[in-house]
């Protein structure tokens, strides 16, 4: 079956400190994978999307950054965190636009 | 371009009173479009799409909606509310473009006994 794991489920970070957030696909070959991040009472916004291994496109200039380094993980990262960056960080893949997607259940990572 | 525009950030009901749910996009070509669950803490579960064909979709838990073209609406429908349905509702819309999808602000759905 098609499963999504993603961790840690949450994380209190300080100010400066560096950051990786996982995101693992099973039972899928060659999705497509994004990053999304909902601040509080919003909806979602678009952060990185991955078409395959090593291509990252970005949506927004930031403070974060996205790798590929095999077909079905996803890692967001960042070197220095900055307050701004708290939020509700989600992972999630689809095979195709008319899929819909399926998401991981959340990184909830708060700066400090 | 896409986009998705939810009226209505705060949506109470009363149990077994119909809830409607209102969705209107935006597409410069034919659209996806889906509508989304999200309980406290925990990741968005798709509970419906229309892609082609039939314009009334039946998703899971009682949930259905409509894809009017000329009204660029998809509205979320269920007859009857029930304690359970509390939760945040994301409409959305995708592009082919990578597949990437578009997201509402959302509506928090309130059921009051």
């Amino acid at each position: 079956s098609q499963t999504i794991h993603q961790w840690p489920a949450t994380l209190v970070q300080p100010v400066g400190s560096p950051l990786s957030l996982e995101c693992t696909v099973e039972g899928t070959s060659n999705p497509n994978l994004y990053w999304y991040r909902q601040a509080a009472g919003r909806g979602l916004q678009l952060l990185f999307y991955s078409v395959g291994i090593g291509q990252i496109s970005s949506e927004v200039p930031q403070n974060l950054s996205a790798s590929r380094p095999q077909d079905r993980q996803f890692i967001l990262s960042s070197k220095k965190l900055l307050l701004s960056d708290s939020g509700f960080y989600l992972c999630a893949w689809t095979v195709g636009a008319s899929y819909g997607y399926t998401f991981g259940s959340g990184t909830r990572l708060t700066v400090v | 371009a896409q986009s998705v525009t939810q009226l209505g950030s705060h949506v109470s009901v009363s149990e077994g009173a119909l809830v409607l749910l209102r969705c209107n996009y935006s597409s410069s070509v034919p659209p996806y479009l889906f509508w989304y669950v999200q309980y406290p803490n925990q990741g968005l579960q798709l509970l419906l799409k229309y892609t082609t064909g039939a314009t009334l979709v039946k998703g899971i838990n009682g949930f259905e909606a409509e894809f009017k073209k000329s009204e660029t609406s998809f509205h979320l429908t269920k007859p009857s509310a029930h304690m359970s349905d509390a939760a945040e509702y994301f409409c959305a819309v995708s592009g082919p473009n990578a597949g990437k999808s578009t997201f509402g602000d959302g509506t928090t759905l309130t059921v009051k006994p």
